[in-house]
């Protein structure tokens, strides 16, 4: 069990760049999550995968974002036009099938707008 | 709607006990979750309730009521590493398996 991993840890860009964040769950889990988190806050839910098929996406979340998961195995993010409110912290986390299971959460991806 | 309430934050000192209260209001309910976040760093898993009672898990230990809409972590012999973020989540909603987190409790452990 490697753990759940995220690349980049870190990514400063420019407002208006796109940017894809990218995700690789723990091998046999089949739920993959992305959150937000900013200062203070606890994390925001963005979306959620099981194996390749996205099964809800946040009504927070704008048309600027997508989620992908192509083969069910790693994930990726892409914020297109980035804002600057678009500056957090953003988790992924994966989860075994049933309801106890928790998620373990990768060390996440902090992206700064400028 | 979906809102989880927890104290901002807490201070304790060390060889304490401490209790961190959690009130959830949401359409559905699968469980509560308690995660623990130190500054920088990813939530860990800390505790996992279902039914109605209390869970223990060495220094730590989680209580839910249903009925109540309510859970609290209890954290016995405080060490100055449990200085953290401590984040109730509740899995609920019909038909979903997300989390849904409160704000978090920062919790600082004093000597």
């Amino acid at each position: 069990d490697t753990g759940v991993s995220q690349d980049p840890r870190h990514k400063i860009t420019k407002r208006g760049q796109n940017v894809t964040f990218r995700c690789d769950p723990i091998s046999e889990h089949n739920r993959l999550y992305w959150y937000r988190q900013t200062l203070g806050q606890g994390p925001e839910f963005l979306t959620y995968f099981q194996n390749e098929a996205q099964l809800e996406k946040s009504r927070l979340l704008s048309d600027r974002f997508s989620a992908e998961r192509p083969k069910g195995s790693f994930s990726t993010l892409e914020i297109q036009r980035t804002e600057q409110g678009d500056s957090a912290m953003y988790l992924c986390a994966s989860s075994s099938p049933g309801q106890g299971s928790p998620l373990h959460f990768g060390n996440g991806t902090r992206l700064t707008v400028t | 709607g979906q809102n989880i309430d927890q104290p901002t934050e807490m201070t304790a000192t060390e060889g304490a006990i401490v209790q961190i209260n959690c009130t959830y209001q949401t359409s559905g309910f699968n469980g509560l979750f308690w995660y623990q976040q130190h500054a920088g760093e990813a939530p860990t898993f800390l505790s996992y309730n279902v039914l109605d009672g209390l869970e223990e898990k060495g220094r730590f230990s989680s209580f839910l009521s249903r009925s109540k809409g309510y859970s609290y972590l209890l954290l016995k012999e405080l060490q100055m590493k449990d200085s953290a973020s401590y984040l109730c989540a509740v899995r609920g909603g019909y038909n979903t398996d997300k989390l849904i987190f409160g704000t978090g409790t920062r919790l600082q452990v004093f000597p």
